[in-house]
């Protein structure tokens, strides 16, 4: 099983610049996450989706969409990029249907710098 | 804001000796979990601890949990090379979402 599958691994973006992140699981997962991860800050969510066709924001949503496309896809949308969106995106998914307060399995994450 | 936070932020150690790391928080909590990130890769659950719970074991892997105290520590005996990581402590509050620390690097040495 690959798990929780991200892609790309890297990218870089003019500021001003859309793209999207795109995350895939192969467990089942009912729920599904994305965060961020800057130096000195662990990990902050920005958005979840506790089953397929809900989403909700987490601590930082600023500057982000997202799409629960079905129940393994989640993609993550920066619309106009930012410098302050430099960072290490990871996606995970959880088994649990009640929110965010299970194990969770990461993907290998998806490293964006914004000029 | 950070529920969890970890100490040290930084800890070596040779290989063989055991590695302490803390995690304290600030509300109640459903269940508090460790992971382990290697350097560039995604984080990886090594254990999850309920609040009725005090101790746990994985291995080579201990943790505790003090609700009173609002801690928790996470314990490596016998540290290897290949323990060589940042770990993180997770928090599930109740009625919120997992919250996690900003990590204790570890390096162990040979």
């Amino acid at each position: 099983n690959a798990g929780v599958t991200q892609t790309p691994k890297f990218q870089v973006l003019k500021t001003g610049q859309s793209m999207t992140l795109q995350c895939a699981q192969d467990m089942n997962h009912n729920s599904m996450y994305w965060y961020r991860q800057d130096p000195g800050m662990g990990l902050r969510l920005i958005y979840y989706s506790a089953s397929e066709g809900t989403t909700d924001k987490g601590e930082v949503p600023n500057g982000y969409n997202v799409s629960r496309l079905n129940k393994r896809e989640f993609s993550l949308r920066l619309e106009s990029a930012a410098p302050s969106q430099t960072s290490v995106y990871f996606c995970a998914s959880s088994s649990r249907d009640r929110g965010p307060t299970g194990e969770l399995f990461f993907g290998e994450g998806s490293r964006l710098t914004v000029l | 804001s950070q529920q969890g936070e970890e100490d040290p932020q930084a800890l070596s150690i040779q290989e063989g000796e055991n590695a302490t790391m803390n995690c304290s928080y600030k509300t109640s909590i459903n269940n508090l979990q460790w992971y382990r990130q290697n350097s560039g890769r995604g984080l990886v659950h090594l254990i999850l601890i309920r609040s009725n719970e005090r101790e746990k074991h994985s291995g080579r892997l201990r943790v505790t949990l003090d609700t009173s105290k609002k801690s928790s520590s996470l314990l490596i005996t016998a540290s290897r090379a290949a323990d060589t990581a940042s770990y993180f402590c997770a928090t599930a509050p109740i009625f919120s979402k997992l919250t996690f620390g900003t990590g204790t690097r570890l390096q162990v040495t040979l």
